[in-house]
């Protein structure tokens, strides 16, 4: 059993279409992230947020919103999306400033048409 | 050159055989260094820390080599249970990133 819950775990959308992924912790753990894993490729580090603020954006388009209304809940939001964005995408979340363990999601797996 | 480097594999080995995956990192102001272990389908979970002195966890043995810039993990005796991606995760300081990277993972297989 998981202490990061993530949903959809699974998504297909068009380029046009606009939706949402949703992540949510039940660790008590106040740093959360987005990374993006796909075939063959090392986790791509999307986003940071320590405590409800984003520290970290890792060049990525804008077409990936993110959203941290509190420290327990992370979206990622999708719009206008491209094939070469279908991937895993993982939610993590950690101790801020702590980079020991971090706890990830099952992930949404993301197909775009 | 890349941050995390790692053989992708795979490793192919009998059960009961010991086998052994390095992993370069780049930076040489890197402080922090992990293994995790990547179920096929499933998310990474942190199998070990690595420390300076090297450490063991069982069947698990994880040594690191400052001057090289390179870790390792050695599994001994191994079992089919352990077939899995292993990956390399170091922090990156001089980025500024307060989060970690991954290297691409090294696939064992173990046979029966």
């Amino acid at each position: 059993e998981t202490g990061v819950t993530q949903t959809p775990r699974h998504l297909v959308m068009g380029m046009t279409n606009k939706k949402s992924l949703k992540c949510e912790q039940h660790l008590g753990h106040n740093a959360m992230y987005w990374y993006k894993q796909s075939a063959k490729k090392p986790l791509e580090l999307m986003f940071v947020y320590n405590f409800k603020e984003q520290t970290e954006n890792n060049s990525v388009p804008s077409r990936f919103s993110p959203e941290c209304p509190n420290s327990s809940h992370l979206f990622l939001h999708l719009h206008t999306l491209q094939p070469e964005d279908s991937a895993l995408y993982l939610c993590a979340s950690s101790q801020a400033g702590d980079l020991g363990e971090l706890f990830f999601g099952e992930g949404s797996r993301l197909t775009v048409l | 050159r890349k941050e995390v480097e790692q053989d992708p594999g795979p490793f192919n080995v009998p059960e009961g055989a010991t086998v052994a995956f390095n992993c370069t990192y780049s930076n040489s102001a890197s402080q922090s260094f992990f293994w995790y272990r990547q179920d096929c389908r499933k998310e990474p979970k942190l199998l070990m820390s690595v420390y300076s002195s090297g450490n063991e966890d069982g069947r698990f043995t994880a040594q690191l080599n400052r001057a090289s810039q390179y870790i390792s993990l050695l599994i001994r005796d191994s079992k089919l249970s352990d077939s899995a991606t292993y990956l390399c995760v170091v922090n990156n300081p001089d980025t500024g990133r307060r989060a970690l990277t991954f290297g691409s993972g090294t696939r064992l297989q173990v046979q029966p």
